[in-house]
This record gives C-alpha cells, sequence and structure tokens, in this order.
C-alpha cells in the first residue's frame, strides 16, 4: 500500500545551524508533498508544500526539494531558532485521491540555544 | 476568515459508548478530511467528506463512520469505543490540495 518513510524521529541541532529531513514514498504517481509543523498541544500547520512538476520551493529560512525519480524529498530549515524547536511531519497524495493524506512518522526537532 | 473549529475539545468515555465529533471548516472549503492521531500509529487517514459524499476511506473499521451536511459541516461517529480508540482526532478542510487542521478533540476511552 501506500507509505511514506521519514528520518530521522529525531533531531538536535544549535542554534543558527540547518536542519534536514528526509522522506521517501511508494507511489510515483504521487504529486502533492506538504510539510506540517506541530508544536506540543498544538495543531498541525503547514508551513511548505511543492507539488510535483516542481523540484524546489523556498519560503524565507525553509526550503523543500522533490526528486521524482528516486521518490524522495526533503525539507531544509536554515539559520534555525529555538522556536523551530516541534515535530515536522511529511505527507503524500496518492493515485485517485487528492486530499487524502498518507503522513511520515514525524520527526521531533530541538534546536539547542 | 476564521479557522477550523471543532467541538469538543476534550471528551471523556468508557468503553461501549459512542461518541460523536464536530468540525466546522473554513468558510468556503467543501472537503473535510478526518484523521487519528496517536503516539504509537502517528497520523492515520480516516475518511473525507466532499459535497456530502464520502470521497475516500482509510483502514479503519466500520465502528467509524461519518457524514457532512449542507453546510460542509461534518460529524464523526465512534461506536462501541474501544481503550485502543483514545486518540487526538483532527478534523481539516481544503478548497483544493492543501489542507488546514483544526485543533483537534482529544478522547480519553476508559
Amino acid at each position: 500500500g501506500e507509505n511514506v518513510e521519514q528520518h530521522p524521529s529525531t533531531l538536535s541541532v544549535q542554534e543558527g545551524d540547518s536542519a534536514v529531513i528526509k522522506c521517501t514514498y511508494s507511489d510515483s504517481a504521487s504529486n502533492y508533498f506538504p510539510w506540517y509543523k506541530q508544536e506540543l498541544g498544538k495543531r498541525p500547520q503547514l508551513i511548505i508544500d511543492i507539488r510535483s512538476n516542481v523540484g524546489e520551493k523556498k519560503d524565507q529560512r525553509i526550503a523543500v526539494t522533490l526528486n521524482k525519480t528516486a521518490k524522495h524529498f526533503s525539507l531544509h530549515i536554515t539559520e534555525t531558532q529555538p522556536e523551530d524547536s516541534a515535530v515536522y511531519f511529511c505527507a503524500a497524495t496518492f493515485s485517485g485521491s487528492a486530499r487524502q493524506l498518507t503522513f511520515g512518522s514525524g520527526t521531533q526537532l530541538t534546536v539547542l540555544p | 476568515k476564521a479557522g477550523v473549529t471543532q467541538t469538543p475539545r476534550y471528551l471523556i468515555k468508557t468503553r461501549g459508548q459512542q461518541v460523536t465529533l464536530s468540525c466546522s471548516p473554513i468558510s468556503g472549503h467543501r472537503s473535510v478530511s478526518w484523521y487519528q492521531q496517536t503516539p504509537g500509529q502517528g497520523l492515520q487517514f480516516l475518511f473525507e467528506y466532499f459535497s456530502e459524499t464520502q470521497r475516500n476511506k482509510g483502514n479503519f473499521p466500520g465502528r467509524f463512520s461519518g457524514r457532512q451536511f449542507s453546510n460542509s459541516r461534518s460529524e464523526m461517529n465512534v461506536s462501541t469505543l474501544e481503550l485502543g480508540d483514545s486518540a487526538l482526532y483532527l478534523c481539516a478542510s481544503s478548497q483544493k490540495e492543501t489542507q488546514y487542521f483544526g485543533p483537534g478533540t482529544r478522547l480519553l476511552v476508559l
């Protein structure tokens, strides 16, 4: 079935350093890949998304890259700040289900001051 | 625009009972999806409703059901509750692909 694998499960970085989270997906027909940030006790919030016809997208300190051939996509956060500490989830939609998101298992990012 | 709202925010039930959760989407959004979030299984898709019709359904037993009203508000129902149904239930509304989540309903089954 459809599957999204996410690595690493935990990530600690020093403030100001970069953080990279990687996801792979199983369905080559997937065409939409959002990233969500979830702080403790809060709802998941969309931080960036990318569609399959785009290889890279950037929004200030956050960027996402997509490699359709290898079926993986990555989240890059530069100049990390303590408020970036949260759980990050990648997700993908699979063929025939435009609004059925399959999520990765999440990455707990801790930014150390 | 107001965001996605869910009621109630917290619920405590006992095994065997049933529960109904409510979700009001962002104004103008016609799609509502429901997800279950647990520490062990993560975020899992339950079902999606669009214009009062169920469009997709995840791999959950028939005890989990839902519906959508003409104003796009949605409810989900869980019958014969089990301990394993304890979770955060999130709904998300969308116009196209982008989904915006509500704050969730935290259900505890005792």
